[in-house]
């Protein structure tokens, strides 16, 4: 089984400035590793995702994330944020077995301050 | 377009009533699931299905109920049973279940009165 820790619940920024969302997982298989964003009162969508290849995964909205398997993190990144980012972020895991299904993180809440 | 839809946005429950929710996609999907989210908690899986005709219980089956007649719907219904359904419901599709990206609807939000 695996399972997904998202260690900030809630990180605020300021318009153009970095940010990071942190995202550590548990799996004793081989994993892919998705992030989703959740705008208010709407369903979710991908970000990315990490199947294999190479680490360093490219999304859509400037997003990107890269793969640490010694680590077992997966932290999205985004290097200047918008206002519109403002949202609620999802790190997902599921094992590389035919039987595991997918386990959703707890979310990290991010506001962009203007 | 291709997509996920789910009704109603918004819905009522009145005390020992069951409800149902509907969740229709038109992407070929042979995979559906059933979401609850709570504030602060993130997604927990409910009912998935793999194929018509077959499901089986997530995390959180106790007090839902679930069909899959067609392959483009699978309803949800609340039952009384179910003594904590306020939450916001998402329903998502994918081609299979495994390592494949699912695409979600934009939700029903359950109130009880």
């Amino acid at each position: 089984a695996q399972s997904v820790t998202q260690l900030d619940s809630q990180v605020p920024v300021f318009e153009e400035a970095p940010v990071e969302l942190r995202c550590n997982y548990s799996s004793s298989v081989s994993v892919y590793l998705f992030w989703y964003v959740q705008y208010p009162n709407q369903g979710l969508q991908l970000l990315l995702k990490y199947l294999s290849g190479s680490t360093l995964v490219k999304g859509i909205n400037g997003f990107e994330a890269e793969f640490n398997k010694s680590q077992t993190s997966f932290h999205l990144r985004k290097p200047s944020v918008h206002i519109s980012d403002t949202a609620e972020y999802f790190c997902a895991v599921i094992g590389k077995t035919s039987y595991d299904k997918v386990i959703f993180g707890p979310g990290t809440s991010l506001s962009v301050i203007p | 377009d291709g997509g996920i839809t789910q009704s109603p946005k918004y819905l009522f429950r009145k005390e020992g009533q069951n409800v149902t929710l509907s969740c229709e996609q038109n992407l070929n999907h042979d995979a559906m699931y059933w979401y609850r989210q709570d504030p602060g908690q993130g997604l927990r899986l409910i009912y998935y299905s793999q194929i018509v005709n077959d499901f089986q219980k997530g995390d959180i089956a106790e007090g839902y109920s679930v069909s899959r007649e067609k392959k483009e719907s699978f309803p949800l219904t609340v039952t009384s049973a179910q003594k904590n359904p306020t939450a916001f419901y998402l329903c998502a599709s994918s081609t299979r279940v495994s390592a494949e990206t699912q695409y979600f609807g934009p939700g029903t939000r359950l109130l009880v009165l």
